[in-house]
């Protein structure tokens, strides 16, 4: 059964560095997210990105966070200059008409 | 704005019981509802989902769930409960108005089983 893939599953970086984490979706999907989970918190929206643009965007995603679909299979978060308080698992997930969204595995991100 | 209350943080039932996880939403329209199961170290996978028709919902592993739009409620349940369940259950609701579709999901609801 295809499934959505993260890279890294775990990455660690100090404030004020850039990061990049990686999505594989699931290959005939056209919609894509990402959301993020807090330790203890709620899972966040933070952004849809359909027809190679973003559709939706929460508050959380200000200027320091961008996607890209590079790519034909790869969907890619960037935060530019990261700090403590994006420590967090960010989710990727797909859809194929943007209805039920299939999740990836996370990628735990340690903000020292 | 779309919201969802899981009222029971932590659950805990003896294998073979039956279990009702607890999911109030609000949401302005006839809302899209989905419930999760997170293992630990796992991703999130989708359990089941209701869009339209029929209010009562069947999902994987045993689990169905029932829409009730008086309650503003989207229960989950299963009969007898297997070990193997024991995970972090998220309820959410799905905005679709645009070709955005965000999720908003409650707080989760922790499931323990005894054996």
């Amino acid at each position: 059964e295809p499934e959505v893939t993260q890279t890294p599953s775990h990455q660690v970086t100090q404030m004020g560095q850039e990061v990049i984490l990686r999505c594989v979706p699931i290959s005939n999907h056209l919609y894509f997210y990402w959301y993020r989970q807090i330790l203890g918190q709620k899972v966040e929206f933070l952004v849809s990105f359909y027809n190679n643009e973003i559709s939706e965007k929460s508050e959380i995603f200000d200027d320091q966070f961008s996607v890209e679909r590079p790519d034909g299979s790869n969907f890619t978060l960037k935060i530019r200059s990261t700090k403590l308080e994006d420590s967090a698992m960010y989710f990727c997930a797909s859809s194929k008409e943007g209805r039920e969204q299939y999740f990836g595995p996370g990628t735990r991100l340690t903000v020292t | 704005a779309q919201s969802v209350t899981q009222p029971d943080i932590h659950i805990t039932v003896s294998e073979g019981a039956s279990l009702e996880l607890r999911c109030n939403y609000s949401y302005g329209a006839t809302p899209y509802l989905f419930w999760y199961v997170q293992s630990p170290g796992q991703g999130l996978q989708l359990l089941l989902k209701y869009f339209s028709g029929d209010t009562l919902v069947q999902g994987i592993k045993g689990f169905e769930a029932e829409f009730k739009r008086s309650q503003s409620s989207f229960n989950l349940r299963k009969p007898s409960v297997h070990w193997s369940d024991a995970a972090e259950y998220f309820c959410a609701v799905g905005s679709f108005y645009n070709a955005g579709n965000m999720l908003t999901f409650g707080g989760g609801t922790r499931l323990m089983v005894k054996p």
